[in-house]
C-alpha cells in the first residue's frame, strides 16, 4: 500500500495566524508520531499516539501546539498564534508496533511564517 | 530520559574511504536502535538497525555495531560512494516505541 503522506506539502503563512498540517499514516499502523525540523538541524520530537491510549505530548514546545487523531488513522498538528520560530519542516511517521519499531516517515510539511 | 549524543556534525571523505558516525546513549533500558539517512530535501529512511541482544549487523557495505556496556553503538560505511553523500541520524528508543535521534551527522562524499 501507499506510504506516510502528508499534507500540505508546502503552506505559507502570516505571524499570527492558525495553520493545520494533516498526516495520514501507513494503514494498520497503530503509532504515529510528529517531529519538527528546523532547516539543518535534527528530528525534534513533538508528539505520539499509540491505539486508544493518551497521546505522550511531552514534546510540544508551547500551548500554541497541539494534535489530534481519529483513532488509528489520520492526525492533525495545529499551531496557533503562528510566529516566525514555528518556521520548519514537519515530519509525520508511523509504525506497527507488534512487530517492529521502525517508523516510517512521511514526505513532511514545510511550513514558513512571513 | 534518554539522551543520544552523536559524533562528528560532519564527515567529508574521499570516494572508496570508510566512514565511522559514532552515538552514545543513556538510558541502559533502550533496546533498539536504527540509523535514518536523509538526502537534501528528502524524507528519513531507515537504512539498518540493532537490537540489543546482537552485537554488530552487516548488511551490504553499510553495519552497526553495538556496545551495551558503554552505551554506544556506530555506523560504519566502506567503500563509500558520491550517493552516500547525506544526513545520517542514529536513534534509541525510550519507554517502548518511542526514538530519541541524534543530531544528525553531515556525510559528504567526493569523487
Amino acid at each position: 500500500g501507499a506510504g506516510v503522506s502528508q499534507s500540505p506539502s508546502n503552506k505559507v503563512t502570516e505571524k499570527g495566524k492558525d495553520v493545520e498540517l494533516r498526516c495520514d499514516p501507513i494503514s494498520g499502523h497503530t503509532a504515529l508520531y510528529w517531529y519538527r525540523q528546523r532547516l539543518g538541524q535534527g528530528l525534534e520530537f513533538l508528539i505520539y499516539f499509540q491505539g486508544n491510549s493518551a497521546p505522550d505530548k511531552s514534546g510540544l514546545p508551547s500551548d500554541r501546539f497541539s494534535a489530534e487523531r481519529t483513532g488509528e488513522s489520520v492526525s492533525t498538528l495545529t499551531i496557533q498564534r503562528t510566529q516566525q520560530e514555528d518556521s520548519a519542516v514537519y515530519l509525520c511517521a508511523s509504525s506497527f508496533l507488534t512487530s517492529t519499531p521502525e517508523q516510517f516517515f512521511g514526505p513532511g510539511t514545510r511550513l514558513t511564517v512571513l | 530520559g534518554e539522551n543520544v549524543e552523536q559524533h562528528p556534525s560532519t564527515l567529508s571523505v574521499q570516494e572508496g574511504d570508510s566512514a565511522v558516525i559514532k552515538c552514545t546513549y543513556s538510558d541502559s533500558a533502550s533496546n533498539y536502535f536504527p540509523w535514518y539517512k536523509q538526502e537534501l530535501g528528502k524524507r528519513p529512511q531507515l537504512i539498518i538497525d540493532i537490537r540489543s541482544n546482537v552485537g554488530e549487523k552487516k548488511d551490504q557495505r553499510i553495519a552497526v555495531t553495538l556496545n551495551k556496556t558503554a552505551k554506544h553503538f556506530s555506523l560504519h560505511i566502506t567503500e563509500t560512494q558520491p550517493e552516500d553523500s547525506a544526513v545520517y541520524f542514529c536513534a534509541a528508543n525510550t519507554g517502548f516505541q518511542k526514538l530519541v535521534f541524534g543530531t544528525g551527522t553531515r556525510l559528504l562524499v567526493s569523487p
